[in-house]
């Protein structure tokens, strides 16, 4: 079956430092794939996300390439900011309305 | 604006009761799920639905139920059977308009037995 394999955490960077949260995948077909943000007490927000290979999603700083050849849509930052500390899941959807696949989540911590 | 609501957002439970959770969803999407979220497990699915009338088990369904009566409504009932409830549930919903799936959540509702 579907699977998404993030990295180990928590990671704790400080501010300004680079961000890359590894994420790896198992599916048939072309999965989309995503990345989704929780802060503390609140549910998830959709980050990036991208549908096919080679696509590169991206919003407030943060990025992600689609990578079929290793199955991975790592998640990079170039200089994360103390708002940043949340938690990411990288997730996979194989298709339109579909059961959704997460990865456990990484807890990012950002030093002032 | 277009979103998913659930409520309440804190629920306390007794032991030996039962506790809906209301999820309702004004996006016109076709599927809904119900995840559970426990500290360091990451998401895990309960239960989910494709269309009206018609749902599946997921991964953690042992002591939940659901209904779909109307496309815009998934309620998530914790029985008496769930022994360890307490966790923070979270609803969530798709759609193919864009041409691939996006995923929608709900802010999430804390239950807790007292």
């Amino acid at each position: 079956g579907d699977s998404v394999t993030q990295m180990e955490g928590p990671v704790t960077l400080s501010e300004e430092a680079f961000l890359t949260i590894n994420c790896t995948y198992t599916a048939t077909g072309y999965p989309s794939l995503f990345w989704y943000v929780q802060y503390p007490g609140e549910g998830l927000q959709l980050l990036l996300k991208a549908t096919k290979a080679d696509d590169k999603g991206s919003n407030k700083g943060f990025e992600a390439t689609y990578r079929k050849e290793t199955t991975s849509f790592h998640l990079e930052k170039g200089s994360v900011q103390v708002s940043d500390s949340a938690v990411y899941f990288c997730a996979l959807s194989p298709g339109a309305n579909s059961k959704l696949t997460f990865g456990k989540g990484i807890t990012l911590s950002v030093r002032p | 604006d277009g979103g998913i609501t659930q409520s309440p957002k804190y629920l306390f439970r007794k032991e030996g009761q039962n506790v809906t959770l209301s999820c309702e969803q004004n996006l016109n999407h076709d599927a809904m799920y119900w995840y559970r979220q426990d500290p360091g497990q990451g998401l895990r699915l309960i239960y989910y639905s494709q269309i009206v009338n018609d749902f599946q088990k997921g991964d953690i369904a042992e002591g939940y139920s659901v209904s779909r009566e109307k496309k815009e409504s998934f309620p998530l009932t914790v029985t008496s059977a769930q022994k360890n409830p307490t966790a923070f549930y979270l609803c969530a919903s798709t759609t193919d308009r864009d041409g691939r799936n996006t995923i929608y959540f709900g802010e999430g509702s804390w239950l807790t037995v007292v």
